[in-house]
């Protein structure tokens, strides 16, 4: 397996403009969760999903980030406008049933480092 | 409020001696406990994990204490060896909630 695929690897934009991740997940696994990680706060949850549903977007920073996931095998996290505080790296991951159980490890990608000037 | 707190930034071990890695929670309602690993440039991978009805849980080189009166864990590795260099992030979840809760991570350096 592919393990999860995320794209682009690093991204770096202007201040204002639109920026789109993507996440593909491991095949079969129900959940797929977005996450952020600064130096200041460390590895936060932004949103995860159950079957394509968005289940808790309660860590999403604002109303700039938006994350979507329409169909089992894609997800996309967009931030617009994005800002300068909004650089970071920006991990995807996957689970097969739910988090913290005994079969419900989650499966990171490479992140995408993220930087907005 | 950090519900999980990895309170050593940084760790400095000889190759061959032990690590050990602490993590100390505030959340009593937590009842299943994760380490992961994180080298540069890659994302977490799982490392090993322990219920809150175990106090040991061993996987080779790699050994997780519970002590659940005092809210604390600790990942043993014995002997470190230099691919153990990495970053690791203890996390917790709760039955009642799905959330991974994480540590800051502490970065291990093993030093040959």
């Amino acid at each position: 397996d592919a393990g999860v695929i995320q794209s682009p690897r690093h991204e770096v934009t202007e201040m204002g403009q639109e920026v789109t991740l993507r996440c593909k997940p491991i095949s079969g696994h129900d959940y797929l969760f977005w996450y952020r990680q600064t130096m200041m706060r460390g590895l936060e949850l932004l949103i995860y999903f159950n079957n394509n549903v968005p289940i808790d977007d309660s860590g999403m920073p604002e109303d700039r980030f938006s994350a979507k996931m329409p169909n089992a095998s894609f997800s996309t996290l967009k931030i617009q406008p994005s800002e300068p505080r909004d650089s970071a790296v920006y991990f995807c991951a996957s689970s097969l049933s739910r988090p913290g159980r005994v079969t419900d490890t989650q499966y990171f990608g490479p992140g995408t480092r993220l930087t907005v000037l | 409020d950090q519900q999980v707190k990895q309170n050593s930034p940084s760790l400095s071990v000889q190759e061959g001696r032990i690590s050990i890695l602490n993590c100390d929670y505030t959340n009593s309602m937590f009842d299943y406990f994760l380490w992961y690993k994180k080298y540069p440039a890659e994302g977490p991978t799982f490392l090993i994990s322990i219920s809150s009805i175990k106090d040991k849980n061993e996987d080779g080189r790699f050994t997780v204490f519970l002590n659940k009166s005092a809210k604390h864990l600790s990942l043993h590795i014995v002997p470190s060896q230099p691919g153990d260099s990495a970053v690791y992030f203890c996390a917790a979840s709760m039955d009642s909630n799905y959330q991974l809760i994480w540590g800051a991570g502490t970065k291990l350096i093993i030093k040959p």
